[in-house]
Protein backbone atom coordinates (compact mmCIF):
# COMPACT_ATOMS: atom_id res chain seq x y z
CA UNK A 1 0.00 0.00 0.00
CA UNK A 2 1.44 3.43 -0.55
CA UNK A 3 1.36 6.16 1.92
CA UNK A 4 2.30 10.39 1.92
CA UNK A 5 4.10 12.11 4.49
CA UNK A 6 4.04 15.73 4.56
CA UNK A 7 5.82 16.61 7.64
CA UNK A 8 4.95 20.42 8.05
CA UNK A 9 1.45 21.15 9.15
CA UNK A 10 2.35 25.02 8.61
CA UNK A 11 5.17 26.87 7.12
CA UNK A 12 5.03 30.38 7.47
CA UNK A 13 6.94 32.91 5.05
CA UNK A 14 7.22 36.44 4.32
CA UNK A 15 6.42 37.37 0.99
CA UNK A 16 8.66 37.35 -1.79
CA UNK A 17 10.47 34.82 0.21
CA UNK A 18 11.54 31.19 -1.82
CA UNK A 19 9.36 27.99 -0.28
CA UNK A 20 9.81 25.13 -0.59
CA UNK A 21 6.94 21.88 1.16
CA UNK A 22 8.16 18.27 1.77
CA UNK A 23 6.61 15.74 0.66
CA UNK A 24 7.43 11.89 0.84
CA UNK A 25 6.08 8.94 0.12
CA UNK A 26 6.15 5.18 -0.17
CA UNK A 27 5.31 2.84 -2.62
CA UNK A 28 6.83 -0.34 -4.10
CA UNK A 29 8.17 1.36 -7.28
CA UNK A 30 7.84 4.99 -8.88
CA UNK A 31 3.88 5.95 -8.23
CA UNK A 32 2.09 9.19 -10.00
CA UNK A 33 2.83 12.23 -7.79
CA UNK A 34 0.41 14.94 -7.67
CA UNK A 35 0.48 18.51 -5.81
CA UNK A 36 -3.10 20.00 -5.45
CA UNK A 37 -3.64 23.66 -4.17
CA UNK A 38 -6.98 24.26 -1.91
CA UNK A 39 -7.78 27.90 -1.26
CA UNK A 40 -10.33 29.11 2.04
CA UNK A 41 -13.88 27.24 1.23
CA UNK A 42 -13.03 26.00 -1.85
CA UNK A 43 -11.86 22.36 -3.76
CA UNK A 44 -8.55 21.28 -5.22
CA UNK A 45 -6.50 22.13 -7.93
CA UNK A 46 -3.63 20.77 -9.63
CA UNK A 47 -0.81 22.55 -9.12
CA UNK A 48 1.72 20.05 -10.86
CA UNK A 49 2.03 16.13 -11.63
CA UNK A 50 4.92 13.45 -11.99
CA UNK A 51 4.36 10.41 -14.34
CA UNK A 52 8.24 9.86 -16.01
CA UNK A 53 10.73 11.38 -17.15
CA UNK A 54 12.17 14.73 -16.69
CA UNK A 55 12.44 14.66 -12.38
CA UNK A 56 11.94 18.63 -12.44
CA UNK A 57 8.53 19.23 -13.14
CA UNK A 58 6.80 22.82 -13.68
CA UNK A 59 3.42 23.67 -12.98
CA UNK A 60 1.11 26.65 -12.91
CA UNK A 61 1.55 29.77 -10.47
CA UNK A 62 5.36 29.27 -11.04
CA UNK A 63 5.68 26.35 -9.06
CA UNK A 64 7.84 23.70 -9.85
CA UNK A 65 8.36 19.92 -8.13
CA UNK A 66 11.91 17.86 -8.28
CA UNK A 67 11.36 13.78 -7.65
CA UNK A 68 13.96 12.32 -6.24
CA UNK A 69 13.53 8.34 -6.46
CA UNK A 70 16.61 8.32 -4.02
CA UNK A 71 14.72 9.92 -1.02
CA UNK A 72 11.12 9.21 -1.94
CA UNK A 73 10.07 12.67 -2.32
CA UNK A 74 8.58 15.13 -4.17
CA UNK A 75 8.93 18.26 -2.75
CA UNK A 76 6.89 21.58 -3.99
CA UNK A 77 8.89 24.75 -4.63
CA UNK A 78 8.76 28.25 -5.71
CA UNK A 79 11.41 30.72 -5.79
CA UNK A 80 9.10 34.00 -4.95
CA UNK A 81 6.26 33.69 -2.62
CA UNK A 82 2.85 35.63 -3.32
CA UNK A 83 0.38 36.61 -1.29
CA UNK A 84 -2.37 35.08 -2.69
CA UNK A 85 -0.34 32.08 -1.85
CA UNK A 86 -1.86 31.41 0.81
CA UNK A 87 -3.64 28.03 0.88
CA UNK A 88 -3.71 24.34 1.81
CA UNK A 89 -1.27 22.05 -0.07
CA UNK A 90 -1.98 18.58 -0.52
CA UNK A 91 0.49 15.75 -2.23
CA UNK A 92 -1.08 12.83 -3.39
CA UNK A 93 0.12 9.59 -4.68
CA UNK A 94 -1.80 6.94 -7.31
CA UNK A 95 0.44 3.82 -7.39
CA UNK A 96 1.75 3.24 -11.46
CA UNK A 97 0.25 -0.81 -11.20
CA UNK A 98 -3.40 -0.48 -12.35
CA UNK A 99 -4.55 1.83 -9.50
CA UNK A 100 -6.85 4.71 -10.14
CA UNK A 101 -7.11 5.74 -5.95
CA UNK A 102 -4.96 8.40 -4.79
CA UNK A 103 -3.67 8.39 -1.16
CA UNK A 104 -3.43 11.99 0.22
CA UNK A 105 -0.79 13.56 2.99
CA UNK A 106 -2.71 15.37 5.43
CA UNK A 107 -1.94 18.72 4.30
CA UNK A 108 0.46 22.02 4.99
CA UNK A 109 -0.63 25.60 5.02
CA UNK A 110 1.11 27.84 3.72
CA UNK A 111 1.28 31.37 5.82
CA UNK A 112 2.11 34.44 3.79
CA UNK A 113 3.14 37.76 6.02
CA UNK A 114 3.35 40.22 3.99
CA UNK B 1 -14.84 25.22 -20.60
CA UNK B 2 -15.17 21.55 -18.91
CA UNK B 3 -15.68 21.42 -15.18
CA UNK B 4 -17.28 19.84 -11.88
CA UNK B 5 -20.11 21.44 -10.43
CA UNK B 6 -21.49 21.07 -7.33
CA UNK B 7 -24.76 22.48 -5.49
CA UNK B 8 -25.63 23.44 -3.71
CA UNK B 9 -22.43 25.56 -2.41
CA UNK B 10 -24.11 25.78 1.06
CA UNK B 11 -26.44 23.82 2.55
CA UNK B 12 -28.25 23.86 5.93
CA UNK B 13 -30.34 20.98 7.48
CA UNK B 14 -31.54 19.99 10.44
CA UNK B 15 -30.16 17.22 12.70
CA UNK B 16 -32.07 13.42 11.31
CA UNK B 17 -33.14 15.77 8.52
CA UNK B 18 -32.14 13.73 5.21
CA UNK B 19 -29.79 16.02 2.17
CA UNK B 20 -29.07 15.07 -0.93
CA UNK B 21 -26.03 17.09 -2.80
CA UNK B 22 -25.28 16.64 -6.09
CA UNK B 23 -22.37 16.59 -8.77
CA UNK B 24 -21.87 17.33 -12.77
CA UNK B 25 -19.44 16.70 -15.16
CA UNK B 26 -18.95 17.61 -18.51
CA UNK B 27 -15.29 16.05 -18.87
CA UNK B 28 -16.96 12.67 -19.20
CA UNK B 29 -14.81 10.93 -16.98
CA UNK B 30 -15.20 7.50 -15.99
CA UNK B 31 -14.82 7.86 -12.62
CA UNK B 32 -16.40 10.18 -9.56
CA UNK B 33 -15.21 10.36 -6.29
CA UNK B 34 -17.28 11.91 -2.97
CA UNK B 35 -14.79 13.34 -0.36
CA UNK B 36 -15.84 14.23 3.07
CA UNK B 37 -13.36 16.73 4.90
CA UNK B 38 -13.35 18.64 8.19
CA UNK B 39 -11.67 21.74 8.82
CA UNK B 40 -7.66 21.43 8.66
CA UNK B 41 -7.52 17.76 7.47
CA UNK B 42 -7.13 15.75 4.40
CA UNK B 43 -10.04 14.81 1.77
CA UNK B 44 -11.62 11.63 3.28
CA UNK B 45 -12.94 9.18 0.34
CA UNK B 46 -15.93 7.89 0.76
CA UNK B 47 -16.90 6.17 -2.13
CA UNK B 48 -16.22 6.37 -5.83
CA UNK B 49 -18.03 5.13 -9.02
CA UNK B 50 -16.07 3.60 -11.60
CA UNK B 51 -18.63 3.83 -14.72
CA UNK B 52 -21.47 2.12 -12.68
CA UNK B 53 -19.89 0.17 -10.75
CA UNK B 54 -20.25 1.42 -7.00
CA UNK B 55 -17.06 0.97 -4.19
CA UNK B 56 -17.62 2.40 -0.88
CA UNK B 57 -14.71 2.27 1.59
CA UNK B 58 -14.86 0.22 4.44
CA UNK B 59 -15.27 2.65 6.82
CA UNK B 60 -17.70 4.97 5.46
CA UNK B 61 -21.21 5.17 7.55
CA UNK B 62 -24.36 3.46 6.31
CA UNK B 63 -26.16 7.09 6.74
CA UNK B 64 -24.46 7.80 3.47
CA UNK B 65 -25.16 6.33 0.13
CA UNK B 66 -24.58 7.64 -3.48
CA UNK B 67 -26.29 7.04 -6.75
CA UNK B 68 -25.08 7.49 -10.55
CA UNK B 69 -27.82 7.84 -12.58
CA UNK B 70 -25.93 8.65 -15.49
CA UNK B 71 -22.29 9.42 -16.72
CA UNK B 72 -22.57 12.85 -15.95
CA UNK B 73 -24.23 13.06 -12.40
CA UNK B 74 -23.95 11.47 -9.29
CA UNK B 75 -25.29 12.39 -5.80
CA UNK B 76 -24.55 11.92 -1.98
CA UNK B 77 -27.19 11.23 0.22
CA UNK B 78 -27.38 11.10 3.90
CA UNK B 79 -29.95 10.05 5.18
CA UNK B 80 -29.93 11.06 8.92
CA UNK B 81 -27.26 13.83 9.38
CA UNK B 82 -25.86 13.77 12.82
CA UNK B 83 -23.69 16.97 14.16
CA UNK B 84 -20.92 15.37 13.06
CA UNK B 85 -21.61 15.11 9.38
CA UNK B 86 -21.08 18.84 9.50
CA UNK B 87 -17.96 18.99 6.75
CA UNK B 88 -17.03 20.78 3.40
CA UNK B 89 -17.59 17.49 0.75
CA UNK B 90 -16.10 17.43 -2.30
CA UNK B 91 -16.87 15.86 -5.50
CA UNK B 92 -14.14 14.69 -7.66
CA UNK B 93 -13.99 13.30 -11.46
CA UNK B 94 -10.77 11.13 -12.83
CA UNK B 95 -10.08 9.33 -15.99
CA UNK B 96 -9.75 6.41 -15.07
CA UNK B 97 -7.31 3.28 -14.42
CA UNK B 98 -3.88 3.75 -16.78
CA UNK B 99 -5.15 7.00 -18.40
CA UNK B 100 -2.39 9.55 -17.43
CA UNK B 101 -1.53 8.76 -14.16
CA UNK B 102 -5.38 10.00 -13.21
CA UNK B 103 -5.05 12.95 -12.34
CA UNK B 104 -8.29 14.23 -10.04
CA UNK B 105 -10.60 17.33 -10.76
CA UNK B 106 -12.93 18.79 -7.80
CA UNK B 107 -15.59 20.49 -7.70
CA UNK B 108 -16.01 23.58 -5.17
CA UNK B 109 -17.42 21.66 -2.35
CA UNK B 110 -20.98 21.91 -0.64
CA UNK B 111 -20.12 23.11 2.94
CA UNK B 112 -23.11 21.14 5.31
CA UNK B 113 -24.13 22.69 8.20
CA UNK B 114 -26.12 20.47 10.70
CA UNK B 115 -28.46 22.21 13.01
Amino acid sequence: AQSVTQPDIHITVSEGASLELRCNYSYGATPYLFWYVQSPGQGLQLLLKYFSGDTLVQGIKGFEAEFKRSQSSFNLRKPSVHWSDAAEYFCAVVGSGGSYIPTFGRGTSLIVHP
Amino acid sequence: DAMVIQNPRYQVTQFGKPVTLSCSQTLNHNVMYWYQQKSSQAPKLLFHYYDKDFNNEADTPDNFQSRRPNTSFCFLDIRSPGLGDAAMYLCATSPGRGRGGNEQFFGPGTRLTVL
